[in-house]
């Protein structure tokens, strides 16, 4: 069965320190991995799609990457309108459009 | 480019009642997906719309249903009311496509069940 695992639950850093949040997967054919923030009382909102290890996306102090096994998530110099809840999926399979998600890593940064 | 709306942001309803529950997807997008959040079981899907036909569907009893209009709107509905239907309510759209596209979401519409 296709399963997502988000480590740590929670994260507290101080502005400016660097860390990585991680997703573990195992998925039959996987076909796409996203990361998403969700802010309280929010939908999720996307940040990212990566589609084959190796691959690497960047936007502001957020940078993803993935392996065959994992991808991570990590935040440079973060701020704390970076405190949210970051959100892992996966799309798999072979007849399958549902993502399965994570249950998340809570980030809050102090400043 | 107006994001993914969802109608209400609030419903209060008791045991036993059913409810419905409305989405439109951002403009061009015809697939359609709705999730429950829960603080315990995180983010559930529910099921898929494209073009009008239920594409595909998560592992929820029959008490829980939806359908896709013309112009791509979604509704769904839950029937017979549990306590345990509390929970956060998300629809996501993506485009036509490829399946791998990523989804995105409305803001939700959070359910309570007296």
């Amino acid at each position: 069965e296709d399963q997502v695992t988000q480590s740590p639950e929670a994260l507290r850093l101080q502005e400016g320190e660097s860390s990585s949040l991680n997703c573990s997967y195992t998925v039959s054919g996987l076909r796409g991995l996203f990361w998403y923030r969700q802010d309280p009382g929010k939908g999720p909102e996307f940040l990212f799609t990566l589609y084959s290890a190796g691959e690497e996306k960047e936007k502001e102090r957020l940078k993803a990457t993935l392996t065959k096994k994992e991808s991570f998530l990590h935040i440079t110099a973060p701020k704390p309108e970076d405190s949210a809840t970051y959100l892992c999926a996966v799309q798999g399979g072979y007849n399958n459009n549902d993502m399965r998600f994570g249950a998340g890593t809570r980030l809050t940064v102090k400043p | 480019k107006a994001g993914v709306t969802q109608t209400p942001r609030y419903l209060i309803k008791t045991r036993g009642q059913q409810v419905t529950l409305s989405c439109s997807p951002i403009s061009g997008h015809r697939s359609v997906s709705w999730y429950q959040q829960t603080p315990g079981q995180g983010l559930q899907f529910l099921f898929e719309y494209f073009s009008e036909t239920q594409r595909n569907k998560g592992n929820f009893p029959g008490r829980f249903s939806g359908r896709q209009f013309s112009n791509s709107r979604s509704e769904m509905n839950v029937s017979t009311l549990e306590l345990g239907d509390s929970a956060l309510y998300l629809c996501a759209s993506s485009t036509a496509g490829a399946s791998n596209q990523p989804q995105h979401f409305g803001d939700g519409t959070r359910l309570s069940i007296l």
